[in-house]
């Protein structure tokens, strides 16, 4: 069963303005999210992780918000550009879990294409 | 600075041949992680190493599914007696931190049997 749900598998966006992924998970156990970018043919490439601590990190154009309550992430570009333009894969871990021992659960991806 | 590299990048197997898929890790990295990733989908666990030892296995498909990583840097995923439903792209994964947190990730090899 799919513990990290990305519902969307595409979006759209025009350059400068905001793009937002959502991603959904099941597992209450989770407390560490991140977001990897992938351009094809080529590995994941890590963006920004958040803490289940805290609602919101931030790192330039790229914003997580976390709502627990709701297991319930998002990532903001802003403003978006066309280099943006890639799969987003939202990740969740159990840090330090005995049960789970690091590993990364992906959802299924959100083909982001931002144009000029 | 070096990232994670695997060799090789592209592997073609007819049905029946053995296979083995090697990982580089980034230089000082204790934890490394093996997933594959299937056309359309997320990557999937298969395997996780601390250093030498193999702590986590439950992901290999089946027995035919084996990794090492002997000295607790370069790590191969073998893959004997290959099936049309093992295509897919193999992703390996290394992280300066045990636990969940963050990994990087080489380009992988995609794997194709015929």
């Amino acid at each position: 069963d799919q513990q990290v749900k990305q519902n969307s598998p595409s979006l759209s966006v025009q350059e400068g303005r905001i793009s937002i992924l959502n991603c959904d998970y099941t597992n209450s156990m989770f407390d560490y999210f991140l977001w990897y970018k992938k351009y094809p043919a080529e590995g994941p490439t890590f963006l920004i992780s958040i803490s289940s601590i805290k609602d919101k990190n931030e790192d330039g154009r790229f914003t997580v918000f976390l709502n627990k309550s709701a297991k319930h992430l998002s990532l903001h570009i802003v403003p978006s550009q066309p280099g943006d333009s890639a799969v987003y894969f939202c990740a969740a871990s159990a840090l330090d879990r005995g049960s789970t021992l690091g590993r990364l659960y992906f959802g299924r991806g959100t083909q982001l294409t931002v144009w000029p | 600075g070096a990232g994670v590299s695997q060799s090789p990048r592209y592997k073609v197997a007819k049905r029946g041949q053995d296979v083995a898929l090697r990982c580089d890790p980034i230089s000082g990295h204790v934890s490394l992680f093996w997933y594959q990733q299937a056309l359309g989908q997320g990557p999937e666990f298969l395997t996780y190493f601390q250093n030498e030892a193999q702590l986590d296995k439950s992901g290999l498909p089946s027995d035919r599914f084996f990794a090492e990583r002997p000295e607790g840097s370069v790590s191969t995923l073998k893959i004997q007696r290959t099936q049309q439903e093992d295509s897919a792209v193999y992703l390996c994964a290394s992280s300066a931190r045990t636990g969940g947190y963050e990994q990087y990730f080489g380009p992988g090899t995609r794997l194709t049997v015929t």
